[in-house]
Order: C-alpha cells, then sequence, then structure tokens
C-alpha cells in the first residue's frame, strides 16, 4: 500500500526566513508521480508541481524549490525568504503506477505553515 | 474559464437528515473524486469514479452515496447512517492521475 508521511504539522517562521516542508513516502511501484499541493485558507487545493518517479533532478520556480532523492523516498520542498502570502497547509501526494486510466492520489496529512510579519 | 464548482459553500444539515452536496466540472475530465477534510487527518477518499454510470468506494464510503449520470456532475450524498459528519468536502477531477487533480473549493458541512 502507498503512504505518505508528513511529519511536520505545522511550522511558524518569521516573513524572509527559509523554509523546508519534508515529505517521505512508500511505494512499491518503480513509476510514480509526486505532487505538491496548496490549501490557503478559502479551502482549494492548489497544484504546485508534479515529478515523476524518473527524474530527479530538483526544481526551481521563483521562491519555491523541490528536492527529490529516491535514495530516501523524500520530495522535500522549500520556500526561501518566505513571505505572509504563503501561510497555508501544504499537502504531499503520491500516484498510483500509470495504468492509462485514472486512478487515485495518496495524500499526506498536511503541513500548517504560518508566517508572520 | 474551466474549473470545478462545488455547491453551496456551506451546509447545515439536522441530525437525521440526508443532504447532496454537488459538483460539476466543465474541464471534459473523465474522472472524478470526493474527498473528506478533518482537522489533522489529511484528504481521505470517500467515492471516485473514472467514467460515468461507474463509481468505486474509497476508504470512507459508510454512510455516503454517489451518483454519476452525466461526464459533467458527480454529486455526493451524505446520508443519515454517517455518524459524523461535520467535514469540509472537496470535489476533484482530472484526466490523468499523473497529471493531478484540479479541485473545487470545497463545502463545509456542519450538523445542528
Amino acid at each position: 500500500a502507498q503512504k505518505v508521511t508528513q511529519a511536520q504539522t505545522e511550522i511558524s517562521v518569521v516573513e524572509k526566513e527559509d523554509v523546508t516542508l519534508d515529505c517521505v513516502y512508500e511505494t512499491r511501484d518503480t513509476t510514480y508521480y509526486l505532487f505538491w499541493y496548496k490549501q490557503p485558507p478559502s479551502g482549494e487545493l492548489v497544484f504546485l508541481i508534479r515529478r515523476n518517479s524518473f527524474d530527479e533532478q530538483n526544481e526551481i520556480s521563483g521562491r519555491y524549490s523541490w528536492n527529490f532523492q529516491k535514495s530516501t523516498s523524500s520530495f522535500n520542498f522549500t520556500i526561501t525568504a518566505s513571505q505572509v502570502v504563503d501561510s497555508a497547509v501544504y499537502f504531499c501526494a503520491l500516484s498510483e503506477a500509470d495504468t492509462g486510466t485514472a486512478s487515485k492520489l495518496t495524500f499526506g496529512t498536511g503541513t500548517r505553515l504560518q508566517v508572520t510579519l | 474559464d474551466g474549473g470545478i464548482t462545488q455547491s453551496p459553500k456551506y451546509l447545515f444539515r439536522k441530525e437525521g437528515q440526508n443532504v447532496t452536496l454537488s459538483c460539476e466540472q466543465n474541464l471534459n475530465h473523465d474522472a472524478m473524486y470526493w474527498y473528506r477534510q478533518d482537522p489533522g487527518q489529511g484528504l481521505r477518499l470517500i467515492y471516485y469514479s473514472q467514467i460515468v454510470n461507474d463509481f468505486q468506494k474509497g476508504d470512507i464510503a459508510e454512510g455516503y452515496s454517489v451518483s454519476r449520470e452525466k461526464k459533467e456532475s458527480f454529486p455526493l450524498t451524505v446520508t443519515s447512517a454517517q455518524k459524523n459528519p461535520t467535514a469540509f468536502y472537496l470535489c476533484a477531477s482530472t484526466r490523468d492521475t499523473n497529471y493531478g487533480y484540479t479541485f473545487g473549493s470545497g463545502t463545509r458541512l456542519t450538523v445542528v
């Protein structure tokens, strides 16, 4: 069975600090996809990134960066120079193997990030 | 703009009543999903549908029912058999799970 663990329940930082959100996953599949979603106070989950299991290259998008390491089954998310608008709950998720049809995402329990002035 | 519309945003239900949550998408996605979110528990899958007139139970289907008569619509009924229905409900759709989901803005259900 697939599993996603986000051990950090809540993180508080002061604006402009860097913060890393951890994600550890378990799967028996050799082909899989990993995701990060942001849930602001409004409630809707916003897609941030998708990464397939064959691409371990780190990715940077503005202040966001992701570190994917298959050796440790981790897909960590770093926000550089955090801002108050980054305050949200962040979810890591894992998809089942590509069967050509839609399957299911397994979500972690989320990390609540609070950025204060 | 394409997207998913959930209604209502807030819903209050008396104990013993059934209530239906609406989910409509205009993204032409085949697959649709219902998740329940409780504080500290992340998202738990209730039901999902990969095609019209077909759906499968998720991890916590007891006390819920769904239908998929149209590609665009996937309503969720919370029945009186659901003992603890107060939660935030999210609907999602996808053309391919490997590309992730598109989510609606959610319905917050409260039993009064």
